[in-house]
């Protein structure tokens, strides 16, 4: 079946220092989304890649979805002590059910103030 | 308002009990999913419903059956829970492919 890897499993960093963590899919992907889930707390939305080669920022957050839909990136500039949780990569096979997320191990990431 | 809620927060049980968790979103999505997060984070998918329908049955013992009332409810039962079902449940909905997660249950068993 369909693999998510995510690397590194976590990372600790200095604030202001920046961070990324990287998502691999043994199968294309149809789109691409990232998830932050806090310490204690659930999963929340981040955003979704569809096309190949796109790039989207969020303020300090920048995603990207490989030319092969098969491996994306999210990159933070400068973290700060509020970026701190587990991201999670998550996609729905090329031609499978888009409702049938597989989700990445996570990062860890933790913020030294 | 809560979009997506569950109870209990909280469930400590005994081995071979049964019980139930309780999902409800009010986002008006046609799908709802259960998801299992184990002690070291990892989130897989168990079942997902659209319109009460049974769409996604992964491979999880039979004792855990889930339940969709209605389109804004979805529930799971699990019967003569075990230890290792020790773990953070988690309600979704769907309008389309992003998930909106509940707070989730942290389910112990003793």
């Amino acid at each position: 079946g369909q693999q998510v890897m995510q690397i590194p499993q976590y990372q600790h960093v200095q604030e202001g220092e920046d961070f990324t963590t990287y998502c691999n899919s043994s199968t294309t992907l149809s789109n691409i989304q990232w998830y932050k889930q806090r310490p204690g707390g659930h999963p929340v939305f981040l955003i979704q890649l569809v096309k190949s080669g796109e790039v989207k920022k969020q303020k300090r957050l920048t995603f990207q979805f490989g030319e092969a839909k098969k491996n994306s990136s999210l990159h933070i500039t400068a973290t700060q002590t509020t970026d701190v949780g587990t991201y999670f990569c998550a996609g729905p096979p090329s031609g499978g059910s888009n409702y049938k997320l597989t989700f990445g191990k996570g990062t860890l990431l933790t913020v030294n103030p | 308002d809560t979009a997506v809620s569950q109870t209990p927060k909280y469930l400590v049980t005994q081995m071979g009990n049964d019980k139930s968790i309780k999902c409800e979103q009010n986002l008006g999505h046609d799908t709802m999913y259960w998801y299992k997060q184990d002690s070291k984070k990892f989130l897989k998918i168990m079942f997902s419903y659209n319109n009460k329908e049974l769409i996604i049955n992964e491979t999880v013992p039979n004792r855990f059956s889930p339940k969709s009332p209605d389109k804004a409810h979805l529930n799971l039962h699990i019967n003569s829970l075990e230890l290792g079902d020790s773990a953070v449940y988690f309600c979704a909905s769907s309008l389309r492919e992003t998930q909106y997660f509940g707070p989730g249950t942290r389910l112990l068993v003793l």
